[in-house]
């Protein structure tokens, strides 16, 4: 079955770095493309980057661009988030998630998220 | 990037039919085939139910459907049931290779 880890999060000061990452299995991952999508605590989810299967095109929302790197390691089976430059807007829960069909069609199936909490 | 507008909530009672609207721009919405809703009960990762427009997920109930018309997408529940008391957002793909979200709608099954 499809399984998707996160892990990385913690407290960070603002202007910090920090990188999450994503363990994925249950399916063959270098045929799919892989998102982050962040939810502050009390809203509604925003989604933050894309990928394609073969790391050949990354895409971001406008809040994290030239901030947010997102990367993959289609040997290792892991997705990547590293992050700089982090503010308080960016303290939120970040999931991982896989599409189906389509690369568009995003959260067939989510982790179980990792909290990113930026604070001095 | 602006959030897709959803209704901050709606209500009905068991049995009964709701619908959720989420509408966007010719830019996402209305521009292409890649809408999405999603259920979310609290302390739970948001779970897909539609994807481009009105196709459900293996698993997910057929009370589910969804639709498109111009600029605006509608999730409808029919057969309401207890469970389905949670948070409904919408998202779409954009001219910009983006994906944008919409505020999200509370549903509670009175």
């Amino acid at each position: 079955q499809v399984q998707l880890v996160e892990s990385g999060g913690g407290v960070v000061q603002p202007g910090g770095s920090l990188r999450v990452s994503c363990a994925a299995s249950g399916f063959t991952f270098s045929n799919f493309g892989m998102h982050w999508v962040r939810q502050a605590p009390g809203k509604g989810p925003e989604w933050v980057a894309v990928i394609w299967h073969d790391g050949s095109n990354k895409y971001y929302a406008d809040s994290v661009k030239g901030r947010f790197t997102i990367s993959r390691d289609n040997s290792k089976n892991t997705l990547y988030l590293q992050m700089n430059g982090l503010r308080g807007e960016d303290t939120a829960v970040y999931y991982c998630t896989r599409d189906i069909v389509n690369i568009w069609n995003v959260g067939a199936y989510w982790g179980q998220g990792t909290l990113v909490t930026v604070s001095s | 990037q602006s959030a897709l507008t959803q209704p901050a909530s709606v209500s009905g009672s068991p049995g009964q039919s709701i619908t959720i609207s989420c509408t966007g721009t010719s830019s996402d919405v209305g521009g292409y085939k890649y809408v999405s809703w999603y259920q979310q009960h609290p302390g739970k990762a948001p779970k897909l139910i539609i994807y481009e427009v009105n196709n459900r997920p293996s698993g997910v109930s057929n009370r589910f459907s969804g639709s498109k018309s111009g600029n605006t997408a509608s999730l409808t529940i029919s057969g309401l049931q207890a469970e389905d008391e949670a948070d409904y957002y919408c998202s779409s793909c954009t001219s910009s290779t983006t994906l944008v979200f919409g505020g999200g709608t509370k549903l509670t099954v009175l």
